[in-house]
């Protein structure tokens, strides 16, 4: 079945440090998300893309969908120790029961004030 | 707006004992819903979906069963717990086939 690799797995950075994760696939997807899962809380849709090559920005957010459309990358700027938490990709193919959205396993962040 | 919501927040079950999961949602109709696992805080594991009422699609074989009694209401259920069916619950809705999946708050179940 498809899998998504995320990477990295975990991070440990200064708060002010710039944050870049990324999911890549071997099947082409036609949606990438990407969401942030608090701890002990569900997860929650951070940013949406739907066209190969869109650039989408939500605050200090910024994600791209690959051009090649196997790939997204999620950056955070100047990270602040409420960025904490599990980041997530999904993606979805259509059709069938691969309609339904595959998750990346997750990047563990941690921000040291 | 739509909500979603799960119940309880937090259960402590026995070996053996049987569950119940409750997921409600709130300002739509014929929300596909779909219930997660997620062990030691990571990966997501589909484990049912539905599309309807009484349309249940299973993604893994396991000791737990879903139900959807009502059009926005989801349960997970099991008739015996194991060990090894402690995790956090998380319950989604989109609002169609492949669209944006939305999560609930999640339900944390340890056995005992």
């Amino acid at each position: 079945g498809q899998q998504l690799n995320q990477s990295p797995q975990s991070m440990f950075i200064q708060e002010g440090e710039d944050v870049s994760m990324n999911c890549t696939s071997s099947s082409i997807f036609n949606t990438w998300l990407w969401y942030k899962q608090d701890p002990g809380e569900g997860p929650v849709l951070l940013i949406a893309l739907y066209k190969a090559g869109e650039l989408t920005s939500n605050g200090r957010l910024t994600a791209q969908f690959g051009i090649t459309r196997k790939d997204s990358f999620l950056n955070i700027s100047a990270s602040i120790p409420s960025d904490v938490g599990i980041y997530f990709c999904a993606g979805r193919i259509n059709g069938g029961s691969q309609g339904n959205l595959i998750f990346g396993k997750g990047t563990k962040l941690s921000v040291k004030p | 707006s739509q909500t979603i919501h799960q119940w309880p927040a937090t259960l402590v079950q026995p070996v053996g004992s049987p569950l119940s999961l409750e997921c409600t949602v709130e300002g739509t109709s014929n929300p596909n819903l779909y219930w997660y696992r997620q062990a030691a805080g990571r990966g997501l594991q589909l484990l049912f979906y539905s599309v309807g009422i009484g349309q249940i699609s299973s993604e893994v074989p396991q000791n737990l069963s879903a139900s959807r009694p009502q059009d926005r209401q989801f349960i997970l259920s099991s008739k015996k717990l194991l060990l090894s069916d402690s995790g956090f619950y998380l319950c989604a809705w989109a609002q169609g086939w492949g669209e944006t999946q939305y999560f609930g708050p999640g339900t944390r179940l340890l056995v005992l």
